[in-house]
């Protein structure tokens, strides 16, 4: 049962350039979810959503997109990378909603340098 | 709207002693709490929640949290530290009606052998 998988786990973009984090999950949830995670700045939701096919914006949805296919995977696509998109990227799911008796499960994250 | 807060950047404990990691909230309905713990180089990992019910609860690796109303608070304990409890915590919140979470900014605990 590998839980949350996440890659790449390191990437360096150009300003400009495009790329797709990619997460899928092993535990049939629902739920999933895209944060950022930036010095001193705690988590921030950049889209979820709950089930194939249906997607939300979170806090922070600019410069980003998602899709959901299948229940397993929930890529994000950064279309023209900025500096401020450097960060670390934290995907997670969930069987139920965020605050209900389900917790977050987190893949291992991938940081992200845009120059 | 709702909001968390934990109000130190970084906390210091002996090994052995209690330790104490704050976290106030603010909610316009009742809140639903979680701790999570997050080791260098890894996802958040779940420790404990308050949904309803008993104001003590009690989560994974002997951490404990007291839910305060009147006070706001849900502050996480542990009454003997472990330098393996190193780590950066995270508290967060959701209010009835919103469907997620909001963070806060997290406070870093090292213990010192």
């Amino acid at each position: 049962n590998a839980g949350v998988t996440q890659t790449p786990k390191f990437r360096i973009l150009k300003i400009g350039q495009s790329m797709t984090l990619q997460c899928t999950q092993d535990m049939n949830h629902n739920y999933m979810y895209w944060y950022r995670q930036d010095p001193g700045m705690g988590l921030k939701l950049i889209y979820y959503s709950v089930g194939a096919g249906i997607t939300d914006k979170g806090e922070v949805p600019n410069g980003y997109n998602v899709s959901r296919s299948t229940t397993e995977d929930f890529p994000l696509r950064l279309e023209l990378a900025a500096p401020s998109q450097t960060s670390v990227y934290f995907c997670a799911s969930s069987y139920g909603t965020q605050g209900g008796n389900s917790p977050l499960h987190f893949g291992n994250g991938t940081r992200l340098t845009v120059t | 709207a709702q909001s968390v807060a934990q109000p130190e950047d970084q906390v210091n404990v002996a090994e052995g002693n209690p330790l104490t990691v704050k976290c106030t909230y603010s909610v316009s309905g009742n809140p639903y709490l979680f701790w999570y713990v997050q080791y260098p180089n890894r996802g958040l990992q779940f420790l404990l929640k308050y949904i309803t019910g008993d104001n003590l609860v009690k989560g994974s690796y002997g951490f404990e949290a007291e839910f305060n109303k009147s006070q706001t608070s849900f502050h996480l304990k542990k009454p003997s530290a472990l330098v393996s409890d190193s780590a950066l915590y995270f508290c967060a919140v959701r209010d009835t009606g919103y469907s997620t979470l909001t963070f806060g900014k997290g406070t870093m605990l090292l213990v010192s052998p």
